[in-house]
Parts: C-alpha cells; structure tokens; sequence
C-alpha cells in the first residue's frame, strides 16, 4: 500500500515552461487536495476534488490547472512558469474519515 | 477572513521534559480540528484529531486540548525526544464533509540535548 505518490520530487523549471506535477493515491480515497508550502510558511490550498470529475478552486488556484479523470490520478499542471510559482507542492488525499494522507511532495524551483 | 494561527513560530525544549504547542482559532463553526507533524523535506504526518464536541483526547505520549470559550487548542508532547523535532501545524475544518482543512502555519519545535 503505498498511499499518495507524487512524482518528480524535485524540478527546475525556466520562466514561461510548463509542466505537470503527478499524483496519485491507492486508498480509493474520493477527497483529493493540492497545496503548496512557501519556505518558513504554512500549506495553500491550490486545487481540490471530491470525486472524479470534479474540481473546484483553493486560495490560490492562479497560474495552475488540475484534472481528476479517475479517483486515482490529480494531476496538477503550471503553463507558464514563474519565479512566485517556486515552492514545495503537497498532494493529499482522504476518505471516509477526515483525517489526510499527505505525499512526501514535490520541490519546484522556477528560474 | 477567519483563520488559524499560532501563539509560537519556534518553541525550544530540553529532551525528557513535556512540549506544549498553541494553537488559536477564529472559525467558531468548526467542528474538527487535527495536528499535523512535519519533518524535514517530508510531508505532513497526522497525529492526533479531536472533535468540537470532545475537550480532551488523548494518544501514545501526546495529548490534544480544546477549549472552546476561547477558540484554543493545544498540543502536549510528554518526555519530549530528539525524534520529536518538526514543525507541527494545528488544522481545522467545519461541520460540512466538502469543507476544506484550515492550516495554520506551524510552529518548529526544537529538541534541546
């Protein structure tokens, strides 16, 4: 059982490049978040999904898109890269309980 | 806006003795709060959780506090270990099953020898 995977675990990225940041879960969880954490800060909700083909909007959702086609998959795609878009980036996900099971996350540098 | 914080960004403890982290909140409407540990170049890792209907719960070595009249909650590590190094970030979130967690933005503790 591996829980939430997200894949790469670090990436450099030039200004105006794009990418897509992957995560997936094995719990059969419905709940899907993605949060980024600035350096010394707490977690930004971006993106969030509560089954598959739905998506709706965090705190911060400008500059990044998302898709849940199936349960397992939240991807989350950044277009044009910028330098404020520099962070970790934390997927989760959870079930029937309320309690989140978080990646070991991803850190993105924008240069 | 409504929001969650901490009293203490870095809290500094002697090995063996107990950790105490705050924690206030705004949202009186929420109904579930949760601790959060987050080590180094990891991600976070759940704790403990209470309900708003519960004052107290506890767990292995930690113990989790709510009090309500004044939107506080608290996290008591007892026998503080090196192990227990982090940041440790209180959640919360409302009464609905859709509502998002609230994060507040930690607090470091650190493990004296």
């Amino acid at each position: 059982n591996a829980g939430v995977t997200q894949t790469p675990k670090f990436r450099i990225l030039k200004i105006g490049q794009s990418m897509t940041l992957q995560c997936a879960q094995d719990m059969n969880h419905n709940y899907m978040y993605w949060y980024r954490q600035d350096p010394g800060m707490g977690l930004k909700l971006i993106y969030y999904s509560v089954g598959a083909g739905i998506t709706d909007k965090g705190e911060v959702p400008n500059g990044y898109n998302v898709s849940r086609s199936t349960t397992e998959d939240f991807p989350l795609r950044l277009e044009l890269a910028a330098p404020s878009q520099t962070s970790v980036y934390f997927c989760a996900s959870s079930g029937p309980s309320y309690g989140y099971t978080f990646g070991s996350g991803t850190r993105l540098t924008v240069v | 806006g409504e929001s969650v914080g901490l009293h203490l960004p870095t809290l500094s403890v002697q090995e063996g003795d107990n950790s105490i982290i705050n924690c206030a909140y705004s949202n009186s409407a929420s109904d579930y709060f949760i601790w959060y540990k987050q080590e180094s170049g990891k991600g976070p890792q759940f704790i403990i959780d209470i309900r708003s209907n519960m004052d107290k719960r506890q767990g292995q070595r930690v113990t989790v506090l709510l009090n309500k009249t004044v939107k506080h909650l608290s996290l008591q590590i007892a026998a503080t270990q090196p192990g227990d190094s982090a940041v440790y970030f209180c959640a919360e979130i409302g009464f609905n099953r859709d509502d998002k967690i609230i994060f507040g933005k930690g607090t470091r503790l650190h493990i004296l020898p």
